[in-house]
């Protein structure tokens, strides 16, 4: 399997502007889980989602995120419009089920969103 | 809920010497415990978990760490570092009834140099 993979590596976008950012998960995985990663604030969990559902987004900071799971296969986190502030990696993650042996989480390389 | 603090946040190490990595965490419910490291521009990387069963659990890389439930710690160590180690080691922890929300600490980064 080639991991989880995120699209685009990096994204320099102008403030104001709407900025989508891609993930595949592994598949098999049920869980996806989008993570922000920025010096200040370390890595947070954003939202995460269970067999394409979304069970937690409290850690969404603001209505300009979103975020959709419309198959297994396939996560958007969307910000519109962009700050500056938004500035940072973004990861996701994917997992089996609690309770799987193999219960971890494997992460993608990251989006590196830069807003000017 | 949960948090976790890692005690340093950079630690030089020469090579070939061993290294502690040092992580508490605070809960009232039972948790998962990890380690992650993070290489440069790279996501993060499994490095070992704790879930249940022996206190001390290996992971890749030659690291090891030790759970230790009346200290509520969870320390990373390495007899013997490599140049190769110089990353970014993040200790993070989940409840066991809520998998998913792994709560992070602030990151050591660890600098080894010949």
């Amino acid at each position: 399997d080639a991991g989880v993979i995120q699209s685009p590596r990096h994204e320099v976008t102008e403030m104001g502007q709407e900025v989508t950012l891609r993930c595949k998960p592994i598949s098999g995985h049920n869980s996806l889980f989008w993570y922000r990663q920025t010096m200040m604030r370390g890595l947070e969990l954003l939202i995460y989602f269970n067999n394409n559902v979304p069970i937690d987004d409290s850690g969404m900071p603001e209505d300009r995120f979103s975020a959709k799971m419309p198959n297994a296969s396939f996560s958007t986190l969307k910000i519109q419009p962009s700050e500056p502030r938004d500035s940072a990696v973004y990861f996701c993650a994917s997992s089996f089920p609690q309770g799987h042996l193999n219960t971890e989480a494997f992460f993608g390389q990251g989006t590196r969103l830069t807003v000017v | 809920a949960q948090s976790v603090t890692q005690l340093d946040s950079q630690v030089p190490v020469f090579e070939e010497a061993p290294v502690e990595l040092r992580c508490n965490y605070s809960s009232s419910v039972s948790v998962y415990l990890f380690w992650y490291v993070q290489y440069p521009n790279q996501g993060l990387q499994l490095l070992l978990k704790y879930l249940s069963g022996s206190t001390l659990v290996k992971g890749i890389n030659g690291f090891e760490a030790e759970f230790n439930k009346s200290q509520t710690s969870f320390h990373l160590r390495k007899p013997s570092v490599h140049i190769s180690d110089t990353a970014e080691y993040f200790c993070a922890v989940t409840r066991t009834d809520s998998w998913g929300k792994l709560q992070f600490g602030a990151g050591t980064q660890v600098v080894v140099t010949p």
